[in-house]
């Protein structure tokens, strides 16, 4: 147990619909990162928020966006729903202690989404 | 633009043999962390080592061991004498030290390894 966690685990949808999808940081953590795993791209990274600001984006879709919560927890919102976004979304979370040090990151045990 | 191969999909060993899996990165940067994750069959990503350019020393930690060698920017990862508990699909990744370390992990395509008994 990495200690992130995220819910739901599992979401069905139809194309077009929003979804919500939540992730709690390790205690202490401030930095939180939202990944996307799908066959077609791999696991690829979408956008990091650190102590409530967005500080790094991936490739993130427009139709796609995230925030952090005073009490550190992150919602990732997807709207506009297609096809192609059925995935597995993970979360990690880190210390980040600046200064060029890249700390490690500790995933989620992931939200996989299927758009019907 | 940071990158990394993996250039094996898929290893099937019999338990108890040696496997090494290949990791190859590019960067630009000479500051950089490289990693390794496990997901097995589960689904989660279970982290495994991390290591920093500047420290080329290989590591072994229990039946897995890392080696590190800048000169042909490859991370490989071996699991000496391996088990079924192994199988899993492993990914090597890159993280570049910019903006006072804050990015995303560049990650690999995976090796799925396969263990048979």
């Amino acid at each position: 147990d990495s200690g992130v966690t995220q819910t739901p685990k599992h979401l069905i949808t139809a194309t077009g619909q929003r979804v919500t999808l939540r992730c709690s940081p390790r205690s202490g953590d401030l930095s939180v990162y939202w990944y996307q795993q799908s066959l077609d791209q791999g696991l690829q990274f979408l956008i990091q928020y650190y102590n409530g600001e967005e500080r790094a984006k991936g490739n993130i879709l427009e139709r796609f966006s995230a925030q952090q919560f005073p009490d550190l927890h992150s919602e990732l919102n997807l709207s506009s729903l297609e096809l192609g976004d059925s995935a597995l979304y993970f979360c990690a979370s880190s210390v980040v202690a600046g200064g060029g040090i890249t700390d490690t990151q500790y995933f989620g045990p992931g939200t996989r989404l299927t758009v019907l | 633009a940071q990158k990394v191969t993996q250039a094996q999909t898929e290893i099937s060993v019999v338990e108890k043999e040696d496997v090494t899996l290949d990791c190859v990165y590019e960067t630009r940067d000479t500051t950089y962390y490289l990693f390794w994750y496990k997901q097995p069959p589960s689904g989660e990503l279970v982290f495994l080592i991390r290591r920093n350019s500047f420290d080329e020393q290989n590591e072994i930690s229990g039946r897995y061991s890392w080696n590190f060698q800048k000169s042909t920017s490859s991370f490989n990862f071996t699991i000496t004498a391996s088990q079924v508990v192994d199988s899993a699909v492993y990914f090597c990744a890159l993280s570049e030290a910019v903006g006072g370390g804050a990015d995303g992990l560049t990650f690999g395509k995976g090796t799925h390894l396969i263990i048979q008994p």
